[in-house]
C-alpha cells in the first residue's frame, strides 16, 4: 500500500514466517534496485541490490524479485527473525550513485 | 570494518540559526552524499560531492545549503538561516567510485531539531 505522511505500510509476521515486502518504482530508466534495512535510530544498511537485467538475486536468507514489466521490486525474508523488524526501504539508481528511495515498510516480527 | 560516522547525534538550534553537520566519510571512498529524512518519511537525495565540488544536487539543496570538504577526512554540510521545516534526520553516506551498483554506505545520522 501507499504510505502518507507519518503512516508506513506495516507488515506484521511471526518468527520463522516468510516475509514478503513489496515496492513500485517510478523510473523504467533505473540500473540498480538496492534494499536497505533502517533499525530505529540508525542509517539505513545495505541488505541486497539487483541490476535491472536481472529478474532474481537470492543472498543470505533474502531473495529480490524485479518485475520491469509492471515496475515492481519485492524482497523476500526467509525464516524471519525478531531481529529483521525494521523498515525496509527499496532505491533506485539510474547510471550515476544517487539513491532515490521509496516509502518504505515497516516489518514487526513477534516471538 | 570501515564505517561513516556523523557528529553530533543530535543538533537543537533556534530558526534563524546557522548549523553545521559533520561527517567523515570511509578513507577511501571518492564520493559523498547527504541525504535528510523527515520523521516517518522517506529518505531523500540532497547532495553528491565528488573531487571536491558538487556533482548533483536536488530541488531540495537551497543557497541556504552549502557542502565542504576542508581537510582529507571531514565532510559537512551547513545550513545557513535554519527553518523548522529543516528539522530531520541527517544522514551522510559515502561510496567507493560513485558507480551505480556500488554499495553506498550510510552514517547513523544527525537528528536536528529546529525550535
Amino acid at each position: 500500500g501507499e504510505s502518507v505522511g507519518l503512516h508506513l505500510p506495516t507488515l506484521s509476521v511471526q518468527e520463522g514466517d516468510n516475509s514478503i515486502i513489496n515496492c513500485a518504482y517510478s523510473n523504467s530508466a533505473s540500473d540498480y534496485f538496492i534494499w536497505y534495512k533502517q533499525e530505529s535510530g540508525k542509517g539505513p544498511q545495505f541488505i541486497i541490490d539487483i541490476r535491472s537485467n536481472m529478474d532474481k538475486r537470492q543472498g543470505q536468507r533474502v531473495t529480490v524479485l524485479l518485475n520491469k514489466t509492471v515496475k515492481h521490486l519485492s524482497l523476500q525474508i526467509a525464516a524471519t527473525q525478531p531481529g529483521d523488524s525494521a523498515v525496509y526501504f527499496c532505491a533506485e539508481n539510474r547510471g550515476y550513485s544517487t539513491l532515490t528511495f521509496g516509502k518504505g515498510t515497516m516489518l514487526l516480527v513477534s516471538p | 570494518e570501515p564505517e561513516v560516522t556523523q557528529t553530533p547525534s543530535h543538533q537543537v538550534t533556534q530558526m534563524g540559526q546557522e548549523v553545521i553537520l559533520r561527517c567523515v566519510p570511509i578513507s577511501n571512498h571518492l564520493y559523498f552524499y547527504w541525504y535528510r529524512q523527515i520523521l516517518g518519511q522517506k529518505v531523500e537525495f540532497l547532495v553528491s560531492f565528488y573531487n571536491n565540488e558538487i556533482s548533483e544536487k536536488s530541488e531540495i539543496f537551497d543557497d541556504q545549503f552549502s557542502v565542504e570538504r576542508p581537510d582529507g577526512s571531514n565532510f559537512t554540510l551547513k545550513i545557513r538561516s535554519t527553518k523548522l521545516e529543516d528539522s530531520a534526520m541527517y544522514f551522510c553516506a559515502s561510496n567507493p567510485r560513485g558507480r551505480a551498483g556500488d554499495e553506498q554506505f550510510f552514517g547513523p545520522g544527525t537528528r536536528l531539531t529546529v525550535l
